[in-house]
């Protein structure tokens, strides 16, 4: 069964910074494409990261370029984001998410883990 | 970049209509268009892919049309248990933009 798990949300003050995980079973991680998509409260979805399988090709939406960084961890079935600069407006649930294929539309996601940014 | 734009943002419509939910790209994206629902407190699920493909496991009165700019989700008999937020994405190159939802509520 394909299993995607997300930790490392909570409360931290703006300018702070947090690492999110994403721990993935039941597939072979190293194979697939990787994205952080977030969600503020009760706003619509937002992509804001890609990764590559190799971990090669990364794109960042505008709105986190330059703060945020993902990264993966093929051995360890992990992927990550290190969130940095941490603003009021990127408080949110995120949600990591696998590539149906390259480039492909999401066909598994993790089921979410907030960050709260607020001092 | 290209921006979809979903409409309406909002319906409701009676147990049994047929509901057409339209997403327009601001550029052509061919057939790069997925559907995802995604219920209150839940996490999005794609019901349709490449613009009309129906993902396995998701009922038949669920279906997709389009390509290039335009594209359509339509559910033919509407149920309670469709009640939810609809987006559109299309995802063949970055950003891989969502559309702003559509909220379906039953009358």
């Amino acid at each position: 069964e394909v299993q995607l798990v997300e930790s490392g949300g909570g409360l931290v003050r703006p300018g702070g910074s947090l690492r999110l995980s994403c721990a993935v079973s039941g597939f072979t991680f190293g194979s697939y494409e990787m994205n952080w998509v977030r969600q503020a409260p009760g706003k619509g979805l937002e992509w804001i990261s890609y990764i590559s399988s190799e971990g090669r090709t990364i794109y960042y939406a505008d709105s986190v370029k330059g703060r945020f960084t993902i990264s993966r961890d093929n051995a360890r079935n992990s992927l990550y984001l290190q969130m940095n600069s941490l603003r009021a407006e990127d408080t949110a649930v995120y949600y990591c998410a696998r590539d149906y294929d390259f480039w492909g539309h999401f066909d598994y996601w993790g089921q979410g883990t907030l960050v709260t940014v607020s001092s | 970049d290209i921006q979809l734009t979903q409409s309406p943002s909002s319906l409701s419509a009676s147990v049994g209509d047929r509901v057409t939910i339209t997403c327009r790209a601001s550029q052509g994206i061919s057939k790069y268009l997925a559907w995802y629902q995604q219920k209150p407190g839940k996490v999005p699920k794609v019901l349709i892919y490449a613009a009309s493909t129906l993902q396995s496991g998701v009922p038949s009165r669920f279906s997709g049309s389009g390509s290039g700019t335009d594209f359509t989700l339509t559910i033919s008999s509407l149920q309670p248990e469709d009640v939810a937020t609809y987006y559109c994405q299309k995802y063949n190159s970055a950003p891989r933009t969502f559309g702003q939802g559509t909220r379906v509520e039953i009358k």
